[in-house]
């Protein structure tokens, strides 16, 4: 069964700043996607970005991008110019192939100070 | 207009009582599923139905019964609430299997007391 791991369970950066979440996850199978999702106060879970992984090139969405390392398993996230509305909970996600489940990760909690 | 809509917002109830949650999304997407997440913020599937065939059914209490009478709406009754079934329940949908994430609906959060 696929299992995904964020060790981090809480994370701090100054406005502005840059900040890395991480993310590693364990899979046999060669071909899934990757999600990371927001969760703010509001409760409500907002898609941030999505990396398929058959795809070399990380993605990128505005100031989020990620660093997909398929051999290492490993799907971390990176937001650049830290805003105060970026503090939130964050869930790193993975989709098999086949199948239509999410496996969320335990999630990192992410507070920015200004 | 709300893309996952899902009713009410927050429920409060005595063990023992029967409940439900409703969800309807209006995106033309085919599977809907519920999400419970507990007080550590962990999020666990339990159902997913594809056009109205429950695809998914992970290891739920049978007090737990989702319905799904067409593919636009997701509904969720609980029987028999104890005090353990306090969480935040989401709906969800997705356009399937796929690179696509699901559209979450903006959580139920159920305090049984």
């Amino acid at each position: 069964a696929q299992t995904v791991t964020q060790s981090q369970p809480e994370m701090s950066v100054q406005e502005a700043e840059t900040v890395t979440l991480s993310c590693t996850y364990d899979t046999s199978e060669s071909d899934y996607y990757l999600f990371w999702y927001k969760q703010p106060p509001s409760r409500q879970m907002i898609l941030v970005i999505r990396q398929e992984a058959y795809k070399q090139q990380n993605a990128t969405e505005n100031r989020f991008s990620v660093n997909f390392q398929k051999a290492a398993k490993s799907f971390s996230l990176k937001i650049s110019d830290s805003q105060l509305g970026d503090a939130a909970m964050y869930f790193c996600a993975y989709r098999s192939f086949n199948t239509d489940k999410l496996i969320f990760g335990t999630g990192t909690r992410l507070q920015v100070f200004p | 207009d709300t893309a996952v809509s899902q009713t009410p917002k927050y429920l409060v109830t005595q063990m023992g009582n029967d409940k439900s949650i409703k969800c309807e999304q209006n995106l033309g997407h085919d599977t809907m599923y519920w999400y419970k997440q507990d007080s550590k913020k962990f999020l666990k599937i339990m159902f997913s139905y594809n056009n109205k065939e429950l695809i998914i059914n992970e290891t739920v209490p049978n007090r737990f019964s989702p319905k799904s009478p067409d593919k636009a709406h997701l509904n969720l009754h609980i029987n028999s609430l104890e005090l353990g079934d306090s969480a935040v329940y989401f709906c969800a949908s997705s356009q399937g299997r796929g690179p696509y994430g699901y559209t979450f609906g903006s959580g139920t959060r159920l305090t049984v007391v």
